[in-house]
């Protein structure tokens, strides 16, 4: 039973660049979600999903997108990475939006 | 946009001691979650609670909802070395969003 995966779990991009974080549950949950975390400011929400085809913004969505085709995946895609990015990046899923299941987190440093 | 303010942000004390740590909002929670996190993993839900007053326990744990659902606390009793990590918590609909959390720290 893997839960929720997300790779990879290191990355270092140079700014500028795009990158796609994966992210894949195998427990059919139809809410995913993505936070980033920083020293000192919690968890805060880019994006989430309540079912496949279906996104939506949460607290910080400027410089990412998100898309639901299937209800296992949940990619995070950084357009056009800068410094202010570099984050552990989590994804979660929930069967009912409340209950999260988090992944172990990609840790991202942009140069 | 519904803010969870924890408190304290930092708490370092010796194996044994009770301690409390405190979650508050001015707006109303359908319910609210806690989380612990350890270095390098995601947060791992410990509890929901759903009802104002309402009162949980896990093991040494107790959890508190506030009756008007604006609050929730989180009591260790006779805290160990293993309870060490950060404690978050966190309320929303499907914005799920969390507080910046008390880092824990038990000194053997």
């Amino acid at each position: 039973n893997a839960g929720v995966t997300q790779t990879p779990k290191f990355q270092v991009l140079k700014t500028g660049q795009s990158m796609t974080l994966q992210c894949a549950q195998d427990m059919n949950h139809e809410y995913m979600s993505w936070y980033r975390q920083d020293p000192g400011m919690g968890l805060r929400l880019i994006h989430y999903s309540v079912g496949a085809g279906i996104t939506d913004q949460g607290e910080v969505p400027n410089g990412y997108n998100v898309s639901r085709s299937t209800t296992e995946d949940f990619p995070l895609r950084l357009l056009s990475a800068a410094p202010s990015q570099t984050s552990v990046y989590f994804c979660a899923s929930s069967p009912d939006t409340h209950k999260l299941h988090f992944g172990n987190g990609t840790r991202l440093t942009v140069t | 946009t519904q803010l969870l303010e924890q408190s304290p942000q930092f708490l370092s004390i010796q194996e044994g001691e009770n301690l409390t740590v405190y979650c508050n909002s001015s707006s109303v929670f359908s319910s609210l979650q806690w989380y612990r996190q350890e270095p390098g993993e995601g947060p791992v839900l410990l509890v929901t609670v759903v009802t104002g007053g309402e009162v949980k326990k896990l093991k040494r744990l107790t959890f508190q909802f506030g009756d008007a659902r604006k609050d929730s606390s989180l009591h260790i009793t006779a805290a160990q070395t293993g309870d060490t990590g950060l404690y978050l918590c966190a309320g929303g609909n499907n914005d799920m969003r969390f507080g910046a959390g008390t880092r824990l720290t038990v000194k053997p």
